[in-house]
């Protein structure tokens, strides 16, 4: 059965630290891998996503992902954490449907 | 459009009362997704239409929900005589392709519905 966990349900960085979040998945096949990114009153917005080949991805806003197979994990990263990062975010895994982490809440301090 | 849209951002309504929330899809996308999202939660599927089919409505949770996409683009989600386990966020995604999962989905901004 398909499945994503995000084991950190929230996670607190002070701005300019490095950042990152865990997402493991379950799926038998080769996996497209997503991460989401929800900011207060605001819909889901791409941040990367991994469907085959190198795999380390970049996305927007500084973000960048790898993808393990042996550890079956897709963990995000970001070098420096901006106040303007404090968000939810989502890890997905996509098969016949998109499964959904529970998601990860970040919180920035100065 | 340039994104996707849903309508109305906000519902309030009435435990027995019908409510339907709209979904306006990126004009180029044949697929349409529904996402019901609990506070505190991921989003977890409904629904989804290639076009005006439905080929999966196993998310669904009861059979007071139905979602329509008569003409391949609007879609309507309706939920009849609401309940308060109802009230979540309801989220609407587009994508260009199929279910290959070679896809980036892309969301509306939701609908909040509250079932007073």
């Amino acid at each position: 059965a398909q499945s994503v966990t995000q084991p950190d349900i929230h996670i607190t960085v002070s701005e300019g630290a490095s950042l990152e979040l865990r997402c493991n998945y379950s799926y038998g096949a080769t996996p497209y891998l997503f991460w989401y990114v929800q900011s207060p009153g605001q819909g889901l917005q791409l941040l990367l996503k991994y469907f085959s080949g190198d795999t380390l991805v970049q996305g927007i806003k500084g973000f960048e992902a790898e993808f393990k197979r042996s550890q079956s994990s897709f963990n995000l990263r970001k070098p420096s954490v901006h106040w303007s990062d404090a968000a939810e975010y989502f890890c997905a895994v996509a098969g016949n449907q998109f499964y959904f982490g529970t998601g990860t809440s970040l919180t920035v301090i100065p | 459009g340039a994104g996707v849209s849903q309508s109305p951002r906000y519902k309030v309504t009435k435990r027995g009362q019908d409510v339907t929330l709209r979904c306006d899809p990126i004009s180029s996308h044949a697929t349409l997704y529904w996402y019901q999202q609990a506070l505190g939660q991921g989003p977890e599927f409904l629904t989804y239409f290639n076009y005006e089919a439905q080929p999966d409505k196993s998310g669904l949770p009861s059979d007071r929900f139905s979602a329509e996409r008569p003409e391949g683009s609007i879609s309507t989600l309706t939920i009849q005589r609401t309940e308060q386990r109802d009230s979540a966020m309801y989220r609407c995604a587009s994508s260009l392709v199929g279910t290959s999962g070679r896809e980036t989905q892309y969301f509306g901004p939701g609908t909040r519905l509250l079932v007073l």
